[in-house]
């Protein structure tokens, strides 16, 4: 357990639709990154959170959005789903926001759309 | 921010034998960060190199940073089983700026050990 949360662990949806995946960071981390991994991809940067305000943002569709909420834990909205979408999401957590900290992924969410 | 090329994209090695992952920038990097993915997994953060000519040792595990910060590498010595994983390499990524330090990741090297 590497102290970050994701849920879902696996999602399926049609395409058109919407759905929601949550990112809990370790505690004491202010940091929370979401990353897309595809296999001809990579890890893809999406999102930086940090303490409720965004501070990156990377190559992230339009019909993508994020946030972070006080207590720090993190959303990402994924709209219109496409095949394409289907993918590997995964955030990461990092105690600080402008040096060079490593970091903590969670688990994923395997997002498969139909 | 930064673009790292990893090579190679696989390898596949036999228990025992050696394996070494270079990762390049064309620029000159602040510091370098590794991780290693397990199938199936997530990353999991290994090391970070900072100094110029930085040479770090986790047991089997050799992490180099060149001489000019633009490239570095993890060796491992006579690879096990556990060994099999996707190997990362990442730096200051594009989108990092003020108030925000973000990671750009290599492709990686998948790691197959043939025991």
């Amino acid at each position: 357990d590497s102290g970050v949360t994701q849920t879902p662990k696996h999602l399926i949806t049609a395409t058109g639709q919407r759905v929601t995946l949550r990112c809990s960071p370790r505690s004491g981390d202010l940091s929370v990154y979401w990353y897309q991994q595809s296999l001809d991809q990579g890890l893809q940067f999406l999102i930086h959170y940090y303490n409720g305000e965004e501070r990156a943002k990377g190559n992230i569709l339009e019909r993508f959005s994020a946030q972070q909420f006080p207590d720090l834990h993190s959303e990402l909205n994924l709209s219109s789903l496409e095949l394409g979408d289907s993918a590997l999401y995964f955030c990461a957590s990092s105690v600080g926001q402008g040096k060079s900290y490593g970091y903590t992924f969670g688990s994923g969410t395997r997002l498969t759309v139909v | 921010g930064q673009q790292v090329m990893q090579i190679p994209q696989y390898q596949h090695v036999q228990e025992g034998e050696d394996f070494t992952t270079y990762c390049n920038s064309s620029t000159t990097l602040s510091n370098i960060q590794w991780y290693k993915q397990r199938p199936g997994g997530h990353p999991v953060f290994l090391i970070q190199l900072v100094k110029s000519g930085e040479v770090k040792k986790q047991k089997r595990l050799t992490f180099q940073f060149g001489e000019a910060k633009k490239n570095s590498s993890l060796h491992i010595t006579a690879t096990q089983t556990t060994d099999v994983g996707t190997y990362f390499c990442a730096a200051r990524g594009a989108y990092s700026g003020a108030g925000s330090y973000q990671l750009t990741f290599g492709k990686g090297t998948k790691l197959s050990v043939i025991p």
